[in-house]
């Protein structure tokens, strides 16, 4: 069965703080995404990677990076976490062309 | 500003009844159209998808109709029963890329 986990469910973090979110898929694809979730908004893409060391800029990069240093794990990371980044954070992997995208649970990020 | 459109944002429907939720989009350069179905504290899973050469696709209780000269696509849920409660979300993806762009979701509920 296809796996996409992302490392941590609830997180809860103090304004400024840097903030790693972490995801593996065990699939083997090449394309991996970042996504917020957000009422109202639907899925937004934050940054994905075609390939190790490789990445682009989605939607609403602001705030963001990325590391992809191994094919089987894309992190993002909050530089300076902000309230306003308090989101539900989807990460999706994806062999590539118009096939199917399998997203991760999801981590629902706090920060006060 | 959200290049895929999506109504409702929320849906109440009768056990048995049809739900129908529609989309509509600019981009004339997008050629795959997925639904996704998100449970609570799950991530999407794809649901249907659908390429502009077809006006229709039915799997199930599930079809996709498809108006290319409108720009609008939707999704008919036939026999709405109280497992079909969730989220869904239209999706687009243009023939350059593998960027899914998402609509702003509806969050569906089917009363016993």
């Amino acid at each position: 069965d296809v796996k996409v986990t992302q490392s941590s469910r609830y997180l809860v973090k103090r304004t400024g703080e840097k903030v790693f979110l972490e995801c593996v898929q065990d699939m083997d694809h090449e394309n991996m995404f970042w996504y917020r979730q957000d009422p109202g908004l639907g899925l937004r893409l934050i940054y994905f990677s075609y390939d190790v060391k490789m990445k682009e800029k989605g939607d609403i990069p602001e705030g963001y990076s990325v590391s992809r240093e191994k094919k089987e794990r894309f992190s993002l990371i909050l530089e300076s976490a902000s309230t306003n980044q308090t989101s539900m954070y989807l990460c999706a992997s994806q062999e590539g062309g118009n096939t199917e995208a399998f997203f991760g649970q999801g981590t629902r990020l706090t920060v006060v | 500003q959200q290049q895929v459109k999506q109504s409702p944002q929320s849906l109440i429907v009768q056990k048995g009844g049809i739900s129908i939720i529609n989309c509509a989009y600019e981009n004339t350069a997008f050629d795959y159209f997925p639904w996704y179905q998100q449970f609570p504290g799950k991530g999407p899973a794809l649901l249907i998808a659908i390429r502009p050469d077809v006006s229709e696709k039915k799997e199930g209780r599930f079809t996709i109709s498809f108006n290319k000269s409108a720009k609008q696509f939707s999704l008919h849920i036939m026999d709405s029963q109280p497992g079909d409660s969730a989220t869904y979300f239209c999706a687009a993806k243009g023939n350059a890329g593998n960027m899914l762009t998402f609509g702003g979701g509806t969050r569906l509920m089917v009363k016993p």
